[in-house]
């Protein structure tokens, strides 16, 4: 299992650009989640999946920012236009329902300058 | 609301136990997990344990939980220089299960 697969694990942006971020899930998981880090403010839940479906999208900063999941296989995480303080790393998190804890990706570290 | 609050940092030489403290503040919470993000990472979940235990060990690593107190410690023997990354400690909320509490991780720093 080659695990949670993100990309592209670094971009670098201007600020006003679209950027897009890409996550593989796990085979088999029917439950996303898109994670934000920064120093600041430390891990913060942006959205949730379940089978496909956006549970929770309490923690999506701004209109800027939307998730779409249009199969259990992918999802994506576009930030339209970006700003510098969307800098962080962005992680990418499955799980299967009634399996404790997540599987995380590498994450994409994004720097908008 | 709820909580999680860890140290910043930990310095132990190679070869001694660490232990990484967390207290949280739901008492309504049903996991509590210990993850580890190593530097370029994504976090790595190591262990976690229910909250009608006391207890977990698993090789290297023991998990105590005193409910009462609302204290939760992760216990590293023979500590290695591979132990060094940053230490989360997290709790469920409630029922709902998926949604995570984090604690701002703790960076376990090993001293030769």
């Amino acid at each position: 299992d080659a695990g949670v697969i993100q990309s592209p694990r670094h971009e670098v942006t201007e600020m006003g650009q679209e950027v897009t971020l890409r996550c593989k899930p796990i085979s088999g998981h029917n439950s996303l989640f898109w994670y934000r880090q920064t120093m600041m403010r430390g891990l913060e839940l942006l959205i949730y999946f379940n089978n496909n479906v956006p549970i929770d999208d309490s923690g999506m900063p701004e209109d800027r920012f939307s998730a779409k999941m249009p199969n259990a296989s992918f999802s994506t995480l576009k930030i339209q236009p970006s700003e510098p303080r969307d800098s962080a790393v962005y992680f990418c998190a499955s799980r299967m329902t009634g399996i404790y804890g997540y599987t995380f990706g590498s994450g994409t570290r994004l720097t908008v300058v | 609301g709820e909580d999680v609050e860890q140290s910043l940092f930990l310095s132990v030489r190679e070869g001694d136990s660490s232990v990484i403290n967390c207290t949280y503040t739901d008492s309504s919470s049903t996991y509590l997990y210990w993850y580890k993000q190593e530097p370029g990472a994504g976090l790595q979940l190591l262990t976690y344990i229910f909250s009608n235990m006391d207890m977990k060990q698993d090789q290297r690593l023991t998990v105590l939980l005193n409910k009462k107190d609302k204290h939760l410690s992760l216990r590293i023997a023979d500590t290695q220089t591979g132990d060094s990354a940053i230490y989360f400690c997290a709790e469920s909320m409630g029922d709902s299960n998926y949604q995570l509490i984090w604690g701002a991780g703790t960076k376990l720093i090993i001293k030769p």
